[in-house]
């Protein structure tokens, strides 16, 4: 699985919003990007993926490079309760293929 | 719907003694991991089932890790004899596997281990 580079923190003003990057500059053709996020004494969430279109969820959008080489999560309206650690995973599609987690980024949202 | 629920949430034991970790998933979902979380690190894989197979034990510690999965749902992992670097957090995750389904894993709450 290819490799991702995450920043270790990053702050955010409550109400704003908040755009987490990820570099993945080795993923081949047919991996996907996937967003998980762990909040703190919790397992972590699934919450986005995409393999080159951009995505929009409930919780999220993922915009991903025409390249493919990097990706940012884009949280439109953070709130308290969105202070996690956000990894961000280079994955086949299916669960055969193995979740490799990194050190994620830890955004802190204040008030 | 009930989640993916884990016993204990905390152990304490020392060093020698054996422990183990009760894992029950999503009603339904034919595969569970088993991760590995130290602190200040993202979880690793010990190990995952597909029904009641262990298809990838691959980064399981086999001299002392042991793991089965009953009937292919309710799972079990233990270690024997337990290491001081064995205090981690354990996760046990689900999720269901189907044609044109993506890697959408449901995660417990973990069991905190730690070993004096």
């Amino acid at each position: 699985d290819a490799k991702t580079t995450q920043p270790p923190s990053m702050d955010c003003a409550e109400g704003r919003a908040a755009n987490l990057p990820c570099n993945h500059s080795t993923i081949s053709g047919n991996e996907y990007v996937y967003w998980y996020r762990q909040i703190h004494s919790q397992g972590p969430q699934y919450i986005i993926h995409g393999l080159k279109n951009n995505e929009t969820n409930e919780m999220a959008s993922l915009i991903i490079t025409e390249d493919r080489k990097s990706s940012t999560l884009i949280l439109p309206h953070a709130t308290l309760r969105d202070t996690a650690v956000y990894y961000c995973i280079v994955s086949g599609r299916s669960g055969y293929s193995t979740l490799t987690f990194g050190k994620g980024t830890m955004l802190l949202v204040s008030p | 719907e009930a989640g993916v629920v884990q016993s204990p949430r905390y152990k304490i034991i020392e060093k020698k003694q054996p422990v183990a970790f009760w894992c029950n998933p999503i009603s339904g979902h034919n595969t569970l991991y088993w991760y590995r979380q130290n602190l200040g690190q993202g979880p690793e894989l010990l190990i995952r089932y597909e029904n009641e197979e262990a298809v990838d034990d691959s980064q399981l510690p086999k001299d002392r890790f042991s793991a089965e999965r009953l009937k292919g749902v309710d799972s079990t992992l233990k270690i024997q004899p337990a290491e001081l670097g064995d205090s981690a957090v354990y996760l046990c995750a689900s999720s269901l596997e189907s044609t044109g389904g993506y890697n959408e894993q449901f995660f417990g709450p973990g069991t905190r281990l730690t070993v004096l």
